[in-house]
């Protein structure tokens, strides 16, 4: 299986900071890459697709980049909205999902 | 309007079996893909398997090859998630996740509908 290692686990910031989560694939996953946010009780929501499509209703403060095997999920201007675990899934070969990030109040 | 509708929580002795249903409205229900993703208490996600009910083969996560099978009925547009032989290390949300085709050739799915998870409980 490709395994998805996501870093930081966690991450302190406040409101307007801009905020850059990593995502390293064990091997070319031809940039089928998504990232999801959850918050507690909840389930997940898809925010990017094809490492930098947004989903339709997401807002433009959140973008994604990479290729090959490292990706990043950047939120631009952090709000208060955006408190939340979040997670990058391959689906280049099934799907794995990486152990998440979580993203907390300073 | 697509929706995922599962079935409720149960709680499940060591040793026994548990079968939850994921009910689809919307969309196409033979050419999507059904996947189970779970989720235990405090932790991440972790992709259990999944289905595309027009050829009818299940695909599953290396860990729980053996333990888990997963089926579709057309008929009745729903999906469904069987795990045998619980232990406590299966105690987690279960949610139903429905696969958005992005390659066109049904290979590469990201998830842009879920379920509201099913929590099975696996205690003595």
């Amino acid at each position: 299986d490709i395994q998805m290692t996501q870093s930081p686990s966690t991450l302190s910031a406040s409101v307007g900071d801009r905020v850059t989560i990593t995502c390293r694939a064990s091997e070319n996953i031809n940039n089928w890459l998504a990232w999801y946010q959850q918050k507690p009780g909840k389930a997940p929501k898809v925010l990017i697709y094809k490492v930098s499509t947004l989903q339709s209703g997401v807002p433009s403060r959140f973008s994604g980049s990479g290729s090959g095997t490292e990706f990043t999920l950047t939120i631009s201007s952090l709000q208060p909205d955006d408190f939340a675990t979040y997670y990058c899934q391959q689906y280049n070969s099934y799907s794995t999902f990486g152990q998440g990030t979580k993203v907390e109040i300073k | 309007q697509v929706q995922l509708e599962q079935s409720g929580a149960e709680v499940k002795e060591p040793g026994s079996s548990v079968k939850v249903s994921c009910k689809a409205s919307g969309g196409s229900f033979s050419s999507d893909l059904f996947a189970w993703v779970r989720q235990a208490p405090g932790q991440g996600l972790e992709w259990v398997g999944g289905i595309i009910p027009l050829f009818a083969t299940a695909h599953y996560a290396q860990m729980l090859q053996g333990r888990v099978t997963i089926t579709a009925d057309e008929s009745a547009s729903t999906a469904y998630l069987e795990v045998t032989d619980l232990q406590s290390e299966d105690t987690a949300v279960y949610y139903c996740a429905r696969g958005t085709d992005d390659s066109g050739d049904y290979d590469n799915y990201f998830f842009a509908y879920w379920g509201q998870g099913t929590l099975v409980t696996v205690s003595s």
